[in-house]
C-alpha cells in the first residue's frame, strides 16, 4: 500500500530550528510537496522537492532522499505565526497527490 | 499568482437540503480541479478529481450520487453535497493545478467551504 508517516505534533522555541520528517512508501514517486495549513485555513505551497537534496527558501528548507524515501522540512528562526500543521505529500505514479496526516507545530515564547 | 477562489466560505443548512460549493480558477484555465473534505485535525481527504468535459473520478468510499461534481468550464467547477447529513459537516477545500509546468506546479487551494448541517 502507499504510506506517508510524519509526526502527529512537535513543539519548538521561538526562534529556535525545528525539524519535521517525512518518510514515505507509494508507488511511484513524481515528487514531494510541503504545505503549511494554519488552523481553518486551506493548506499553502511551501516547497517542492523533485531530485534529491536541499532546497532552500528563507527561513524555510526541503531535503528530500529518494533512496530512504525520506523528507524534512527544516524551519529556522521560528516565529509565532509558524505555529501551524505542516503537511507532507507525494505525488505519485498516477501524478494524484498522498497526503500525510500533517504535522501540528506548537512554538512556544 | 495562481489564485482558486471557492465560494461560499462558510454554510449551514438543514438536514435533508443540497448546498452547492463552487470553485473558479481566476487567472488560469484548469483541465482538473481537486475536491478534498477534511475532519478536525485530520489531514485533507481526496474525494474527487474532477475532468472539464468530462466525468469526475471519485475516490473508493466517496457516493457520486451524492457528492455530485460538475466541471462544465475551464475555469469552475461545482460540487453538491445533496440530501446533506450532520455527518456531512465538514471542511471542503477544492484546488486546482495550473497547466504549464506540470510536474512541479504545485497544486492552488481555494479558502475552503465550513459546511455544517444541522
Amino acid at each position: 500500500g502507499q504510506n506517508i508517516d510524519q509526526p502527529t505534533e512537535m513543539t519548538a522555541t521561538e526562534g529556535a530550528i525545528v525539524q519535521i520528517n517525512c518518510t514515505y512508501q507509494t508507488s511511484g514517486f513524481n515528487g514531494l510537496f510541503w504545505y503549511q495549513q494554519h488552523a481553518g485555513e486551506a493548506p499553502t505551497f511551501l516547497s517542492y522537492n523533485v531530485l534529491d537534496g536541499l532546497e532552500e527558501k528563507g527561513r524555510f528548507s526541503s531535503f528530500l532522499s529518494r533512496s530512504k524515501g525520506y523528507s524534512y522540512l527544516l524551519l529556522k528562526e521560528l516565529q509565532m505565526k509558524d505555529s501551524a500543521s505542516y503537511l507532507c505529500a507525494v505525488r505519485g505514479s498516477n501524478y494524484q497527490l498522498i497526503w500525510g496526516a500533517g504535522t501540528k507545530l506548537i512554538i512556544k515564547p | 499568482g495562481a489564485v482558486v477562489s471557492q465560494h461560499p466560505s462558510w454554510v449551514i443548512c438543514k438536514s435533508g437540503t443540497s448546498v452547492k460549493i463552487e470553485c473558479r480558477s481566476l487567472d488560469f484555465q484548469a483541465t482538473t480541479m481537486f475536491w478534498y473534505r477534511q475532519f478536525p485535525k485530520q489531514s485533507l481527504m481526496l474525494m474527487a478529481t474532477s475532468n472539464e468535459g468530462s466525468k469526475a473520478t471519485y475516490e473508493q468510499g466517496v457516493e457520486k450520487d451524492k457528492f455530485l461534481i460538475n466541471h462544465a468550464s475551464l475555469t469552475l467547477s461545482t460540487l453538491t453535497v445533496t440530501s446533506a447529513h450532520p455527518e456531512d459537516s465538514s471542511f471542503y477545500i477544492c484546488s486546482a493545478k495550473p497547466p504549464l509546468r506540470a510536474g512541479n506546479s504545485p497544486l492552488h487551494f481555494g479558502n475552503g467551504t465550513r459546511l455544517t448541517v444541522t
